[in-house]
Formats: structure tokens, C-alpha cells, sequence
């Protein structure tokens, strides 16, 4: 099984700033990693898949990086919007997992 | 507009039986990949089942092997989730998802959920 460890496991930024949030799997996946945002009381909503690639209606301010165990979630000038939990998944292997989540909130 | 709607949860003993569904729409669902996704309260993400587009392929996280079933009715856009021998730690909202299709394996679109509660 392929574990996903996503690091910190909470985040504080002031709206405006950058925040950076980490997701190392304990094999190599290749590309096939996503990025999840689940605000409270709601469904997750697909941000970045292919470990990069924007899904559709992503605001650019959202980029993903890196390749292999190595990944990065980036949320450049963060909206009042994007206080969340964010989810890290593979999907390069069954089982599919998740990482245990960071959550960003307000500093 | 694509769409997903989960149905079936409750109130359920230990021990006991449930049948989750999740009605799709807006989309060619045969063509899909779908899944199942549950979050414990308060806790994080954790994928539950996979069904491939024709039913031929099944996939399970370890602990719900032998007890969940899912399967699928490509003619009624329907997917479904056999629980038995449902467990305390059973408790969760469940989720179901469609993969993206050609272009990613990730779940691009989510239902709102419905909770299960395994409780005497």
C-alpha cells in the first residue's frame, strides 16, 4: 500500500500570503497524484490531478508540483475561500489512498 | 450538468445491513470508472471501493473486504454499496465519485454524501 504523509498538519496564513503544503508517498507514483479541497460540511472538490494539471475551473492561483514521492500543493495571495482542508491521493496504484489531510486557517 | 446523488444511509445496529445508491446524471456513466469514499466524523478521507465501467473489476480497501459489495446498473445510471456485518467504525458520511475518464484516474466529481451511523 502506498502511504501518503502530507505535512504540516495545519497551516496558519493571513489572507494574501502564499501557503505551501507538502505530500510525500512512500513509493515512487510516477505523475498520479491529486489535490483535494473539502470545506466544512461539503463534498471534496478536485483541484489539481497529474500532480500539476489544473482541473477545470481552478483558479490559477492554484498550482501543483513534483513527480515521484515527492509533492507540493501552492496557493499563491490565499482567498477567504481557500480556508480548508486539503487532500493529497494516489491513484497510481489499489489501494487508492489518501493523505491524512493539512488543514489552512486564518493566522 | 454532471451530477451525483448518494441515498440508503441511516441508522443501522452492529451487526447489521445497508444499501447505499448513487443516482448519476449528466454524464455517460457506463463509460466510467465510479467509486466510494467515506469520511468518519471528523477524521480525513478514505477510499472505500472501486467498480469498473463494465463491472468486470471490483476493488476494496482491506477492511471492508468480504463485507462490502459494490456493483453497478449501467441501464439506470446507478451505483451501489452492499454493506453487511456493519461495524462501529463503519461510521462515516459516504461519498461517491466518478473518475475523470481519458484524461486522469482522479475522482472529478463528488456527491454530497450520506451518513451511516452503526450504533445499538
Amino acid at each position: 500500500e502506498k502511504v501518503l504523509t502530507q505535512s504540516p498538519a495545519t497551516l496558519s496564513v493571513s489572507p494574501g500570503d502564499r501557503a505551501t503544503l507538502s505530500c510525500r508517498a512512500s513509493q515512487n507514483i510516477g505523475s498520479n497524484l491529486a489535490w483535494y479541497q473539502q470545506r466544512p460540511g461539503q463534498a471534496p472538490r478536485l483541484l489539481i490531478y497529474g500532480a500539476s494539471r489544473r482541473a477545470t475551473g481552478i483558479p490559477a492561483r492554484f498550482s501543483g508540483s513534483g513527480s515521484g514521492t515527492e509533492f507540493t500543493l501552492t496557493i499563491t495571495s490565499l482567498q477567504s475561500e481557500d480556508f480548508a482542508v486539503y487532500y493529497c491521493q494516489q491513484y497510481n496504484n489499489w489501494p487508492r489512498t489518501f493523505g491524512q489531510g493539512t488543514k489552512v486557517d486564518i493566522k | 450538468e454532471v451530477q451525483l446523488l448518494e441515498s440508503g444511509g441511516g441508522l443501522v445496529q452492529p451487526g447489521g445491513s445497508l444499501r447505499l445508491s448513487c443516482a448519476a446524471s449528466g454524464f455517460t456513466f457506463s463509460n466510467f470508472v465510479m467509486n466510494w469514499v467515506r469520511q468518519a466524523p471528523g477524521k480525513g478521507l478514505e477510499w472505500v471501493s472501486s467498480i469498473s465501467a463494465l463491472r468486470n473489476n471490483t476493488y476494496y480497501v482491506e477492511s471492508v473486504r468480504g463485507r462490502f459489495t459494490i456493483s453497478r446498473d449501467n441501464s439506470k445510471n446507478t451505483l451501489f454499496l452492499q454493506m453487511s456485518s456493519l461495524r462501529a467504525e463503519d461510521t462515516a458520511v459516504y461519498f461517491c465519485a466518478k473518475v475523470g475518464g481519458g484524461y486522469t484516474d482522479a475522482f472529478d466529481t463528488w456527491g454530497q454524501g450520506t451518513m451511516v451511523t452503526v450504533s445499538s
